[in-house]
């Protein structure tokens, strides 16, 4: 199975700070990777599919880049709603692993 | 818009089974892979099972490879989920979840809000 790693796992920051998390995978998975978000209490919300790809409605402040085993989602500018949790998943061959998490809390 | 609603969870001893229900609306069923993630209390997500849009490919976690079985019912807009040989590992919320596409349940976009399965004698 591909193992999926995100640093950090955790990440103090502020409304307005530029903030990036990455995701490695354990071998090459093209640009076969999602990057999902979740509240407390919430279902997971699809952001990023294939490394850089938008889905529809999610704002444009999210980004996503990578190819290959390293991957990376910026938020430009954090907004107050975007403290949660990140997940990074590839969709390269199944299983379908996820990372293990980043939480993004308010400095 | 699309809804998942899921049920068919509960309390279940050890080495016990359930079948998990999926009622989905709001999109051509038929022409979207199905899976379901699962997340343990206070832990992570973990993909455990996809199938395709026709029903004639599933895919599993290694974790549930063997006690679970995925299918689903065009005709009734509905996936499911037999879950046998339970285990404490198995306790979670199981999430029912709709693919961009009609391939394996790689890349879902639209979850419902769960259904709670516990493991506990």
């Amino acid at each position: 199975d591909i193992q999926m790693t995100q640093s950090p796992s955790s990440l103090s920051a502020s409304a307005g700070d530029r903030v990036t998390i990455t995701c490695r995978a354990s071998q090459t998975i093209r640009n076969y990777l999602n990057w999902f978000q979740q509240k407390p209490g919430k279902a997971p919300k699809l952001l990023i599919y294939a490394a850089s790809s938008l889905q529809s409605g999610v704002p444009s402040r999210f980004s996503g880049s990578g190819s290959g085993t390293d991957f990376t989602l910026t938020i430009s500018s954090l907004q107050p709603e975007d403290f949660a949790t990140y997940y990074c998943q590839q969709s390269y061959s199944a299983p379908y692993t996820f990372g293990q998490g980043t939480k993004l809390e308010i400095k | 818009e699309v809804q998942l609603v899921e049920s068919g969870g509960g309390l279940v001893q050890p080495g016990g089974s359930l079948r998990l229900s999926c009622a989905a609306s709001g999109f051509t069923f038929s022409s979207y892979a199905m899976a379901w993630v699962r997340q343990a209390p206070g832990k992570g997500l973990e993909w455990v099972s996809g199938i395709s849009d026709s029903g004639g490919r599933t895919y599993y976690a290694d974790s549930v490879k063997g006690r679970f079985t995925i299918s689903r019912d065009n005709s009734k807009n509905t996936v499911y989920m037999e879950v046998k040989s339970l285990r404490g590992e198995d306790t979670a919320l199981y999430y029912c979840a709709k693919d961009l596409y009609s391939g394996s349940g790689s890349t879902v976009a639209s979850w419902g809000q769960g259904t709670l399965v516990t493991v506990s004698s």
